[in-house]
């Protein structure tokens, strides 16, 4: 059973474009959303996180947009540029209960 | 310079052989943490440890043994009851595994057999 379902596999944009990459999930107790960004022939490194009690989060070009009643949360990357093509993973985990629980990831590629 | 080590980059694995992958850690963390990575597969949970001398299985254990006898250490052994090996394995540690803290990744071992 998968507990974090991530769509596209894939994606391609323009360099400038929005990147958005979306996740849902089915366990309503997960009250941590992080994603992780990973380049190739490397671990991955956390991008940025977000908790229920907020809806949208904001660093720097990337937001996370969180849906509590549509179990659905998704990150956005404005201005995309080369150097975030990577594979990026989003993730959910219950607060000091369980390890994180990772999607299947979606790799990006931003061509010029 | 703080961080994970793993080791080796890459690693083959002869039929019916046991492997060991290395990994080391100077963070002075409590939780550390193996995932297989297949691509298209995201990042399962094999094992982890949050203290030393003390693990659990995650998603997919069969196969593999772990051993936390120091802090900074946790081993992941692939035995020849793994019958599908080749992957990309990443160890990961984080301050408290009892909270959710930030994961740091090492930057992998990728496992093929000959």
């Amino acid at each position: 059973q998968q507990q974090v379902k991530q769509s596209p596999q894939s994606l391609i944009v323009q360099k400038g474009g929005i990147s958005i990459i979306n996740c849902a999930y089915e366990n309503t107790a997960f009250d941590y959303f992080p994603w992780y960004q990973q380049f190739p022939g490397k671990g991955p490194a956390l991008l940025i996180a977000i908790r229920p009690d907020v809806s949208e989060k904001k660093e720097g070009r990337f937001t996370i947009s969180f849906n509590k009643s549509a179990k659905q949360f998704s990150l956005h990357i404005m201005d995309s540029q080369p150097g975030d093509s990577a594979t990026y993973f989003c993730a959910a985990s219950i607060e000091g209960n369980t390890p994180l629980v990772f999607g299947k990831g979606t790799r990006l590629s931003v061509i010029a | 310079d703080g961080g994970i080590t793993q080791s080796p980059k890459y690693l083959f694995r002869k039929e019916g052989q046991n492997v060991t992958l290395s990994c080391e850690q100077n963070l002075n963390h409590d939780a550390m943490y193996w995932y297989r990575q297949d691509p298209g597969q995201g990042l399962r949970l094999i094992y982890y440890s949050q203290i030393v001398n003390d693990f659990q299985k995650g998603d997919i254990a069969e196969g593999y043994s772990v051993s936390r006898e120091k802090k900074e250490s946790f081993p992941l052994t692939v035995t020849s009851a793994q019958k599908n090996p080749t992957a990309f394995y990443l160890c990961a540690s984080s301050n408290n595994g009892a909270t959710n803290e930030k994961l740091f990744f090492g930057s992998g071992t990728q496992l093929s057999v000959l």
